[in-house]
């Protein structure tokens, strides 16, 4: 399965804007770009994902790099419920690993007020 | 009522002892999965399933078996625990397209159990 490579943590002030990095230099070309976070005490949920173009929700942007080998999250104003473990995840849209997701560690980030 | 609902939410067992996670959910998908969480890492697929007669292993699913009873319930037992099962466990489910990579998948709230 192709992997991710996530920074460990991050740290962001309140109301500003928060650019969550994520390398995938081996995505496939099927592979779609998840992003979930897990608040503490909760199970993971599902923040945006994309396949090549860039994508917004009210949630978040998803920026994908041309050659898709690296994305961007972006929360536009941090608050401080948006402080969690931010998981950037491939999951394959055929192959052995249909439809699943893979976690990495995922990156850790602080708000601060 | 939560879309995805697992019980017991926290369960302390002996070790050797059989335990059973329970996972319903109300979304109507087909596709179901079990992950467990260890501190301070990110979550593991035990076993999923993606129809009713489907099962698969997932990563790590040595030590553990699974049931999916009916569509909407998927059941993980531990036949003897030990305590490196110690663990928070999710149940997540998912809708299948034609392209399984587009649907977001919805989690439980986990279930903390500890093995002494």
């Amino acid at each position: 399965d192709a992997k991710t490579t996530q920074p460990n943590s991050m740290e962001s002030n309140e109301e500003e804007p928060v650019h969550l990095p994520c390398n995938h230099s081996t995505i496939s070309g099927t592979d779609y770009i998840h992003w979930y976070r897990q608040l503490p005490s909760q199970g993971p949920e599902y923040v945006i994902h994309g396949l090549t173009s860039n994508v917004n929700n009210r949630m978040a942007s998803l920026a994908i790099a041309e050659d898709r080998k690296s994305s961007t999250l972006i929360l536009h104003r941090a608050t401080l419920r948006d402080a969690a473990v931010y998981y950037c995840i491939l999951r394959a849209k055929g192959g052995t690993s249909y439809g699943k997701l893979t976690f990495g560690q995922g990156t850790i980030l602080t708000v601060h007020p | 009522d939560a879309d995805v609902t697992q019980t017991p939410r926290n369960r302390i067992t002996k070790t050797g002892k059989r335990i059973m996670l329970e996972c319903s959910q109300t979304k109507g998908h087909d596709r179901m999965y079990w992950y467990r969480q260890d501190p301070g890492l990110g979550l593991r697929l035990i076993y999923y399933s993606f129809d009713v007669k489907d099962i698969n292993k997932g990563e790590i699913s040595d030590g553990y078996s699974v049931s999916r009873q009916a569509q909407a319930k998927f059941s993980l037992s531990l036949e003897s625990a030990i305590p490196n099962q110690t663990a928070l466990y999710f149940c997540a489910t998912s809708a299948p397209t034609e392209g399984g990579g587009r649907t977001e998948a919805f989690f439980g709230q986990g279930t903390r159990l500890t093995v002494v």
